[in-house]
């Protein structure tokens, strides 16, 4: 199994520029979520996925878009970027919760945006 | 909404002695998980704490839940330099059936002089 993927490793976008960060995993995971990680402020939930055709709001939602069309795959969309999305983004996948406790999460390798 | 708090932010120690982080959250968790981040690298799961008061033990490392499910500590005896890294607690919040958010601390960073 390859586990959690993320795609690319590293971006530079522009002010104003779109792009979709990628994320698959290969376990049969119900639960995916994405995290941006910024120094100092730990890890902070965007937007998260129960299930396909499912998506809910994280902590901190404002310039990002999901969607979950298959139990694989959960990319990220940027709509216009702005400096202060310039992060590591983190992907992450579980098998959700069971007996009301959520199942440890499985991260990917992350990607490193950087928005000038 | 729910915050977890985690102390310290830093932490220097000299190889061989011992290392906490302490967390707390601001509502009643039903549980506890613990992450470690190497530098570089990315957040990966050390263990789940979910009864009042449990203790786990993993070689080094001891993980502790309170009674009152609203803090959980973990302590490293005698470091090595191969614990250097970030570590975090997060903690769930619910939204319906099946559906929950994790909150992370801001993590302790951890570093360990040879």
């Amino acid at each position: 199994n390859a586990g959690v993927t993320q795609t690319p490793k590293f971006q530079v976008l522009k002010t104003g520029q779109s792009m979709t960060l990628q994320c698959a995993q290969d376990m049969n995971h119900e639960y995916m979520s994405w995290y941006r990680q910024d120094p100092g402020m730990g890890l902070r939930l965007i937007h998260y996925s129960v299930g396909a055709g499912i998506t809910d709001q994280g902590e901190v939602p404002n310039g990002y878009n999901v969607s979950r069309s298959t139990t694989e795959d959960f990319p990220l969309r940027l709509l216009s970027a702005a400096p202060s999305q310039t992060s590591v983004y983190f992907c992450a996948s579980s098998y959700g919760a069971g007996s009301g406790n959520p199942y440890e999460q499985y991260f990917g390798p992350g990607t490193r945006l950087t928005v000038t | 909404g729910q915050q977890v708090m985690q102390i310290p932010q830093y932490q220097h120690v000299q190889e061989g002695e011992d290392f906490t982080t302490y967390c707390n959250s601001s509502t009643t968790l039903s549980n506890i998980q613990w992450y470690k981040q190497r530098p570089g690298g990315h957040p990966v799961f050390l263990i789940q704490l979910v009864k009042s008061g449990e203790v786990k033990k993993q070689k080094r490392l001891t993980f502790q839940f309170g009674e009152a499910k609203k803090n959980s500590s973990l302590h490293i005896t005698a470091t090595q330099t191969t614990d250097v890294g970030t570590y975090f607690c997060a903690g769930p919040s619910y939204s319906g059936a099946g559906s929950y958010q994790l909150t992370f601390g801001k993590g302790t960073k951890l570093s360990v002089i040879p």
